[in-house]
């Protein structure tokens, strides 16, 4: 059973680009949720989804910043025209069951460079 | 400031006990999760303690949570030179009912384990 999936792990951009994480959980796993970390801090919660439904996005910037969890495929944060303080480590967690108790995954991350 | 608070570093020598503590402010949390970041890695779930509990045991691990004070600690007994990373304490708040879901976390104790 493989983890949860994250690509690419680093990603380079110039100011101005859009910049494109994708997060496969883990199998049998329908909660899906965004973690920024920037050098030298703890995780900081973006948004929680589940398949085709933003649960909480109370974390995400107004501005540029979109996520989604399709019925098919990979869940996907979108970062519109990238500025340098968008650089961080943008890690997916997942989870499988609802209620107390819950566990979550995390990937590896993906670290964004903007340059 | 942080909700969750951690001491920043921590050294040790090899065989010693290592205590990593934490502070949270929201008395309505209902699970406590320590994470461990290994460098380039994602979190990894060590152990977590439901907040009407005291202590938890699991091998080299002991969660102790005082929920007078507030204070949540992880002792490793027999600290090896593999259990240098960084640690995350965490916190799941109440009130599934809302869709609030995310965890809020520390920003990490740094141990180093010294041969």
């Amino acid at each position: 059973n493989a983890g949860v999936m994250q690509n690419p792990r680093h990603l380079v951009r110039r100011r101005g680009q859009e910049a494109r994480l994708r997060c496969s959980p883990m199998k049998g796993h329908s909660h899906v949720y965004w973690y920024r970390q920037l050098p030298e801090e703890g995780l900081k919660f973006m948004v929680y989804l589940q398949k085709e439904n933003i649960i909480d996005e109370s974390g995400m910037p107004k501005e540029r910043f979109s996520a989604e969890f399709p019925k098919e495929g990979p869940s996907i944060l979108r970062i519109q025209q990238v500025v340098r303080g968008d650089s961080a480590a943008y890690f997916c967690a997942s989870s499988q069951t609802t209620g107390e108790g819950e566990k979550l995954f995390f990937g590896s991350g993906t670290q964004l460079s903007v340059l | 400031g942080e909700d969750v608070e951690q001491s920043l570093f921590l050294s040790v020598r090899e065989g010693d006990s290592s205590v990593i503590n934490c502070t949270y402010t929201d008395s309505s949390s209902t699970y406590l999760y320590w994470y461990k970041q290994e460098p380039g890695a994602g979190l990894q779930l060590l152990t977590y303690i439901f907040s009407n509990m005291d202590m938890k045991q699991d091998q080299r691990l002991t969660v102790l949570l005082n929920k007078k004070d507030k204070h949540l600690s992880l002792r490793i007994a027999d600290t090896q030179t593999g259990d240098s990373a960084i640690y995350f304490c965490a916190e799941r708040r109440g009130n599934m009912d809302t869709g609030r879901r995310a965890l809020t976390f520390g920003s990490g104790t740094r141990l180093q384990v010294q041969p």
